[in-house]
């Protein structure tokens, strides 16, 4: 079976850091997957890790230590549009999916 | 990047009749697309797998005759909701796979939202 498990939510002010964790257990592993997921809306693609260490992409950076079953977002220079729901998903060619960390940045 | 569009993006309905959601990749095929379900304030739970020219493999509990999968070419899947009740309302997600420098990623449709009276 599948176990992804990651924060429920977070809050953060405007211009700060934040990071999400994720674990996970599954039976198979292609890479993990984050998504941003705004209300009422689908997921978009934010980053691909499928081999140890870390991807950076503009102000969002993802982490990954597969021997730790482990992940994490960090989310820099945070702005009012980052409030969002956050999702890790590991990829074993079909996506499994955590239930999503909502982030609500104050100003 | 790729775009995956769903048709309709969102249907009310009445109980006991059937609603048809397609999903195209509109720039690239893809031989597998994914059909996922989110309820209020939940994750995405993965449907089913429609496989190109062959049957849809669904997730356990996930019932085959009631979500009906037909994916007929290498850029459409359509997803049949039948005879549909309360219960089914939800957020229809479907995905497409595509390899990009070497890295597989799914793309995701813009969802459906259905409300069954």
């Amino acid at each position: 079976g599948q176990n992804i498990d990651q924060p429920t939510e977070m809050t953060a002010t405007e211009g700060a850091i934040v990071q999400i964790n994720c674990t996970y257990q599954t039976s198979g592993f292609n890479g993990l997957f984050w998504y941003q997921q705004h209300a009422g809306e689908a997921p978009t693609f934010l980053s691909y890790n499928v081999l140890d260490g870390l991807e950076e992409k503009g102000r969002f950076s993802s982490f990954l230590s597969r021997s730790k079953g482990y992940s994490y977002l960090l989310l820099k220079e945070l702005q009012m549009k980052d409030s969002a729901s956050y999702l890790c998903a590991v990829d074993d060619y079909k996506l499994s999916f955590g239930a999503g960390t909502t982030v609500t940045v104050r100003a | 990047g790729a775009v995956v569009t769903q048709h309709p993006s969102w249907v009310i309905c009445k109980s006991g009749t059937s609603v048809k959601i397609e999903c195209r990749s509109l720039d690239f095929q893809a031989t597998t697309m994914f059909w996922y379900r989110q309820f209020p304030k939940q994750s995405l739970m993965l449907m089913a797998t429609s496989n190109e020219g062959s049957k849809a493999t669904y997730e356990q509990g996930v019932e085959k005759d009631k979500f009906l999968i037909n994916h007929a070419s290498l850029t459409l899947s359509t997803l049949t909701v039948t005879s549909a009740h309360p219960e089914d309302s939800s957020f229809y997600i479907c995905s497409a796979r595509r390899a990009t420098r070497g890295v597989e990623t799914q793309y995701f449709g813009p969802g459906t939202r259905l409300l069954v009276l």
